[in-house]
Parts: structure tokens; sequence; C-alpha cells
């Protein structure tokens, strides 16, 4: 299983340029998310899916778009970059992440974002 | 909402020594607590976690953490630090009621020294 992956790695943008990221998971998980993290801080949650076609929002989900079409695939979309969301991304996964679950969850790699 | 407090953004070992990493949390229901470890350009990895049952949580590569509901601590220890140890740590803290809901600590980045 190669688990998390997210592409790209590295991405340069300029402000108001659009870009999705991707993250995709052959474990089989319901359950994915993205996070962003700065420097300095621990991991904020954007947005997540409990399944195929559905989303919700996470802590700090202004300015991101999310679907989920597929169980494997969760791309993070960015309509018009800022500055502020340079940043780097990780998507993660679970099996399940149903109230009392004590699933873990898995991350990827991380995509490293610069808005400039 | 639940939080998280990680005590110390650096902190300093010699191989061989104690490592102790501080975390304590808030949360108006019983948490699941976790530890992730993040060595550099990767993602985060489980170390251990706290759900129910015994309080001493025993997990990879030597790592122990012990959930003290009266000191809302979730202290991560290991007896003997390892060059390989260094790395940045995260504590992470679920409401029961919303498990998709985890909140991060800022993390404390340990260094071991030879």
């Amino acid at each position: 299983n190669a688990g998390v992956t997210q592409t790209p790695k590295f991405r340069i943008l300029k402000i108001g340029q659009s870009m999705t990221l991707q993250c995709a998971q052959d474990m089989n998980h319901n359950y994915m998310y993205w996070y962003r993290q700065d420097p300095g801080m621990g991991l904020k949650l954007i947005y997540y899916s409990v399944g195929a076609g559905i989303t919700d929002k996470g802590e700090v989900p202004n300015g991101y778009n999310v679907s989920r079409s597929t169980t494997e695939d969760f791309p993070l979309r960015l309509e018009l970059a800022a500055p502020s969301q340079t940043s780097v991304y990780f998507c993660a996964s679970s099996y399940s992440g149903r109230t009392g679950s004590t699933d873990t969850q898995y991350f990827g790699p991380g995509t490293r974002l610069t808005v400039l | 909402a639940q939080s998280v407090t990680q005590l110390g953004s650096h902190v300093s070992v010699s191989e061989g020594a104690l490592v102790l990493l501080r975390c304590n949390y808030s949360s108006s229901v019983p948490p699941y607590l976790f530890w992730y470890v993040q060595y550099p350009n990767q993602g985060l990895q489980l170390l251990l976690k706290y759900t129910t049952g015994a309080t001493l949580v025993k997990g990879i590569n030597g790592f122990e953490a012990e959930f003290k509901k009266s000191e809302t601590s979730f202290h991560l220890t290991k007896p003997s630090a390892h060059m390989s140890d260094a790395a940045e740590y995260f504590c992470a803290v679920s409401d029961r009621n919303n498990n998709n809901d985890m909140r991060f600590g800022a993390g404390t980045r340990l260094t071991v020294k030879p």
C-alpha cells in the first residue's frame, strides 16, 4: 500500500491564482481530512469528509473548497490564492471518524505552498 | 471546544537522558488524547493514543504517556533518548462526541545532543 499520497510536493503561486492540491489514499478509508500547518503552530483542520459525496467544514475553511467524488480521492481547491494561505498542507485519512471511534489518522507527506 | 497546550517549543536533551514533553488539555467532555511525531519533511506519525482504560499508554519507539485527569495532562516520556528521536512532537485532543474535530498543540521540537 502507498498509504496517503499528496501532489505536488512544492508549489509557488501568485496572488489570485488558483490550484488544486491532490490527495489520494489506497487503504479504503471512509474518512479524509485536510489540515494546514503554519510555522510554530499545530495543525488546523480545513475540511473533512466522512465518505464519497459528503464534506464538512473544519476550523479554518475560508478560502478553500473540497469535493469527494470517490472514496480514494479528496482534492483541496484554492480559488483565489492569498499570501495568508502560504502554509504546509497535510491530507489524512482514517477508517472511521464516527462518534466514539478511536481509529488512527494516517497522514500524507504534505504539500508546501507559497503564495507571493 | 477542546484545546491543547504544549509547554516548551524546544526541548534539548543529551543522548541517554530522560525525555519529558509536556501537554495539558482542555475539554468539557472526556477526551481522546494523542501524541504524533513529525520527522523533517514528512507527515505526522502516531506515537500513541489514550481512549479509555489504562491511563499509562505505551507507544512505539519506547515512548509512553500517562493520562492524568486531575491535572488535565498527558505528558510524553522516554527513559533514554536516542539520536533518532530528534523530531517535532505534537499533542492532540479530540472530542469523543465529534471525533473528526482534532485539535493540535503548537508542537515541541526535540533536539538530542551526542
